[in-house]
């Protein structure tokens, strides 16, 4: 399979809850990275897994976390929601080593 | 602390109308330079990546250039079909391999 894939592709939540998010990395690719970006700004590094562990981390508080698993897929977690968390959540992909990511189409979270 | 700067922060050009958008750095060691292009509601599309100064990279109607201090994307007789927001982003040597740096991007709009 190519390409990274997103899901969901929206999201309400209302401020204080919890929200998950999903992504399939493209085949191959061991490494995936989190960002956020809000609204006509550039993205901004959450965190990195490769082979399952965090292995590099943003200025982003520990109420973001995560998870990748050995079938090329991961999660974003955010407890505690606040409303400052509406952005679109894009994960990357990338072989090991670094490089030019590919990127998924990102979820668009609204916190209310 | 890494950080990129892109000018101008909008740009438009009439079809054919060549221009050139530039991206500044400041990075403790460079592993890379990457330049993306990104359309509404979509994740970053990855264009090139550029890794010593004086290294040039083509893709149809752009062309990536890379100094010490600077990189500049070369759009030249552009369509409409160019209009998007690129966006530029540097990898430095002493972190780890997946966290990107991104700039705030120039938005660029050709009119037919």
């Amino acid at each position: 399979e190519t390409g990274v894939t997103q899901s969901p592709t929206h999201l309400i939540k209302t401020r204080g809850q919890q929200v998950t998010l999903r992504c399939s990395s493209q085949s191959g690719h061991n490494t995936v990275s989190w960002y956020q970006q809000a609204l006509g700004q550039g993205p901004q590094f959450i965190f990195q897994y490769y082979r399952e562990e965090e292995n590099g981390r943003g200025n982003f508080p520990p109420r973001f976390s995560g998870l990748q698993f050995p079938n090329y897929s991961s999660e974003l977690n955010v407890n505690a929601l606040e409303l400052d968390d509406s952005a679109l959540y894009l994960c990357a992909s990338s072989p090991s080593g670094g490089g030019g990511y590919t990127f998924g189409s990102g979820t668009r979270l609204t916190v209310v | 602390e890494d950080q990129v700067t892109q000018s101008p922060e909008a740009l438009r050009l009439q079809e054919g109308e060549s221009s050139s958008l530039n991206c500044s750095y400041t990075v403790s060691g460079l592993r890379g330079l990457f330049w993306y292009r990104q359309d509404p509601g979509k994740g970053p599309e990855f264009l090139f990546t550029l890794y010593s100064a004086g290294e040039e990279k083509e893709k149809e109607r752009l062309k990536a250039t890379l100094t010490k201090k600077e990189s500049f994307l070369h759009i030249t007789a552009p369509k409409p079909e160019d209009s998007a927001t690129y966006l530029c982003a540097v990898q430095a040597s002493n972190t780890n391999a997946g966290k990107s740096t991104f700039g705030d991007g120039t938005t660029l709009t050709v009119k037919p």
